[in-house]
């Protein structure tokens, strides 16, 4: 257990719905990332923020966005959602400022977009 | 400059083989390089990880190999289990971990 966690395991929805997934990160780390995982591709960088402030971005498409909020936990929001959004959607977490930042994962959202 | 390169995309290798999976970089500050490794439904997890410094690094049946002036490194799976079978990503960090990149990652197959 990396004691990041993320909710829900599962959600399904239809195209065009708006979804939102929620990520608590490790006691203590004030970085949360979001990426995202499609069948058999690797790690896509979406989003990082840093104590409640965004710090770096990937590809993360316009109709999805994230924040995190002062209690460090944090949230992605994919709207107009697409067949090709089914994923498996990670956050993970490290703590800034030590010499390595080791991301700790999430157990993943599993998004199934019908 | 910030991508790190890794092959095969795909392996496979009988139990007890040798399993050998490379990763290159261009951006010199990167200054600490871990392996993640992920089973099918999880999320990855650190697997072992080595600095600059160093050219080898050994836990157990795995093995990083530093190559610091070719910037190249590599996982090295001795006696390979098919437990063993899973994505295997290489990244690289720098700047106290503000900046991390993953590889495109590896599936490992190891047959019993």
């Amino acid at each position: 257990d990396s004691g990041v966690t993320q909710t829900p395991k599962h959600l399904i929805t239809a195209t065009g719905q708006r979804v939102t997934l929620r990520c608590s990160p490790r006691s203590g780390d004030l970085s949360v990332y979001w990426y995202q995982q499609s069948l058999d591709q690797g790690l896509q960088f979406l989003i990082q923020y840093y104590n409640g402030e965004e710090r770096a971005k990937g590809n993360i498409l316009e109709r999805f966005s994230a924040q995190q909020f002062p209690d460090l936990h944090s949230e992605l929001n994919l709207s107009s959602l697409e067949l090709g959004d089914s994923a498996l959607y990670f956050c993970a977490s490290s703590v800034e400022g030590t010499s390595t930042g080791e991301q700790f994962f999430g157990p993943g959202t599993r998004l199934t977009v019908l | 400059q910030q991508q790190v390169k890794q092959s095969p995309q795909s392996l496979i290798v009988q139990k007890g083989g040798i399993s050998i999976i490379n990763c290159a970089y261009e951006n010199t500050a990167f200054d600490y390089f871990p392996w993640y490794q992920q089973f099918p439904g999880k999320g990855p997890a650190l697997l072992i990880a080595i600095r600059p410094d160093v050219s080898e690094k050994k836990e157990g049946r795995f093995t990083i190999s530093f190559n610091k002036s070719a910037k190249q490194f590599s996982l090295h799976i001795m006696d390979s289990q098919p437990g063993d079978s899973a994505t295997y990503f290489c990244a690289a960090t720098w700047n106290y971990g503000q900046n991390f990149v993953f590889g495109p990652g590896t599936r490992l197959s190891v047959l019993p």
